[in-house]
């Protein structure tokens, strides 16, 4: 099995510019999480897919945050527009519905905002 | 909501014994898991205890007191490459996870 894979691996955009990161989660997983971290806030879950339905946003940090599942293995996750804070790393994880304790992260997006 | 507490960091020499503690405060608690992750690197699954007791896998082991919403995670036999972020989580409500700020372990020789 390939993992959960992300991209790009590292971004670097200015100020104002739309992101957009990219997930594909393990086959057969039918949760995916994304999760942003930082040295001061930690590893803070942002949202997550059951299903490929939206089922807790609450950890979006805002409005200019977007995330969409079309498929069960695609996920995006859209900053528009972007700011220097919102420079972190940005991971994907995935599990299936029967292992609530075991997700699976993807090596992550580290996005700089300039 | 869900807070947990865990010292921000451990030192340890080669072939130690450390403990990281975890304590948690959160409503619809399923378990509590451990992961590590190196620098640069990706949380990877460590272990999980959804009942009191003691869990044991290899050099790792991880214990669990839901009375005192209480866990700890004790690595063994210290070797360099232990050298990680250790990050407690609660599973909520049996779907996501929401993780601690994480124990940066320095094991030196």
């Amino acid at each position: 099995d390939a993992g959960v894979i992300q991209s790009p691996r590292h971004e670097v955009t200015e100020m104002g510019q739309e992101v957009t990161l990219r997930c594909k989660p393990i086959s057969g997983h039918d949760y995916l999480f994304w999760y942003r971290q930082t040295m001061m806030r930690g590893l803070e879950l942002l949202i997550y897919f059951n299903n490929n339905v939206p089922i807790d946003d609450s950890g979006m940090p805002e409005d200019r945050f977007s995330a969409k599942m079309p498929n069960a293995s695609f996920s995006t996750l859209k900053i528009q527009p972007s700011e220097p804070r919102d420079s972190a790393v940005y991971f994907c994880a995935s599990r299936t519905s029967g292992n609530t304790d075991t997700q699976y992260f993807g090596p992550g997006t580290r996005l700089t905002v300039l | 909501g869900q807070s947990l507490e865990q010292p921000s960091e451990v030192t340890a020499v080669e072939g130690a014994i450390v403990q990281i503690n975890c304590t948690y405060q959160t409503s619809g608690f399923y378990g509590l898991s451990w992961y590590q992750q190196h620098d640069g690197g990706a949380p990877t699954f460590l272990s999980y205890n959804a009942l009191d007791g003691l869990e044991e896998t290899g050099r790792f082991s991880s214990f669990l007191s839901r009375s005192d919403s209480y866990g700890y995670l004790l690595l063994q036999e210290l070797q360099m490459k232990d050298s990680a972020s250790y990050f407690c989580a609660v599973n909520q409500a049996g779907t996501a996870l929401i993780f601690g700020k994480g124990t940066t372990l320095s094991v030196s020789s």
